[in-house]
């Protein structure tokens, strides 16, 4: 069965301090990976997502995944945090034909960022 | 354009008790999913939909039902609450074809069982 696991539960930061969120999936064939984000009290919004071409993948406020095929693993960056990155962090993956259907969930991790 | 809606927000129940989670999404939206969210185990999927008039088992389907009353609403039932279903419960939709994989979510249910 497919698997995603979020190595860091929580991560505390300073403000200005970089960011790397691992995620490793276990699934041998073609995925579609995603990194949500979910603010305090609100839903999960999308962060960023990859499904082809280019292994580095920008999303929005600044962050950025890279997908290593060979390692699977998609982990998530930011080189300067802000104290508005608090939030919980889901890593997710969409794999294989007929499972387009149904995203994977990693754990989540929470990231604490301090000013 | 609302994107997903959830009622209610919030609900108290005593075990045994029973009620239905509304969701509802207005993107002409294919697919429609249900999931709970528990400290530590991220986003567990419940029963999704693919397409109106289909209900499949996810992860976790034991103690609930759901119903795709139409394109728009797919309902989340618990005939008798337990403990154990304590969660705050998320709706997500998905369109086909394009953007496969990509989930929208609702802001989320949270349900506390006594």
């Amino acid at each position: 069965a497919q698997s995603v696991s979020q190595h860091n539960h929580h991560v505390i930061l300073s403000e200005a301090a970089s960011l790397e969120l691992g995620c490793n999936y276990s699934y041998g064939g073609t995925v579609n990976l995603f990194w949500y984000v979910q603010y305090p009290g609100q839903h999960l919004q999308l962060l960023l997502k990859y499904f082809s071409g280019d292994p580095l993948v920008k999303g929005i406020k600044g962050f950025e995944a890279e997908f290593i095929k060979s390692k699977f693993s998609f982990n998530l960056r930011k080189p300067s945090v802000q104290w508005s990155d608090t939030a919980e962090y889901f890593c997710a993956v969409n794999a294989g034909s007929g499972g387009y259907n149904k995203l994977i969930f990693g754990a989540g991790t929470r990231l604490a960022v301090h000013p | 354009n609302a994107g997903v809606t959830q009622t209610p927000k919030f609900q108290v129940l005593k075990t045994g008790q029973s009620m239905t989670l509304q969701c509802a999404q207005d993107m002409n939206h294919n697919s429609m999913y249900w999931y709970r969210q528990d400290p530590g185990m991220g986003l567990r999927l419940i029963y999704y939909s693919a397409s109106e008039g289909t209900t499949d088992k996810g992860e976790v389907p034991n103690g609930y039902n759901v119903s795709r009353l139409n394109k728009r609403e797919f309902s989340l039932r618990l005939e008798s609450a337990a403990p154990s279903q304590t969660s705050v419960y998320f709706c997500a939709s998905r369109a086909a074809g394009l953007g496969r994989g990509e989930q929208y979510f609702g802001p989320g249910t949270r349900l506390t069982v006594t």
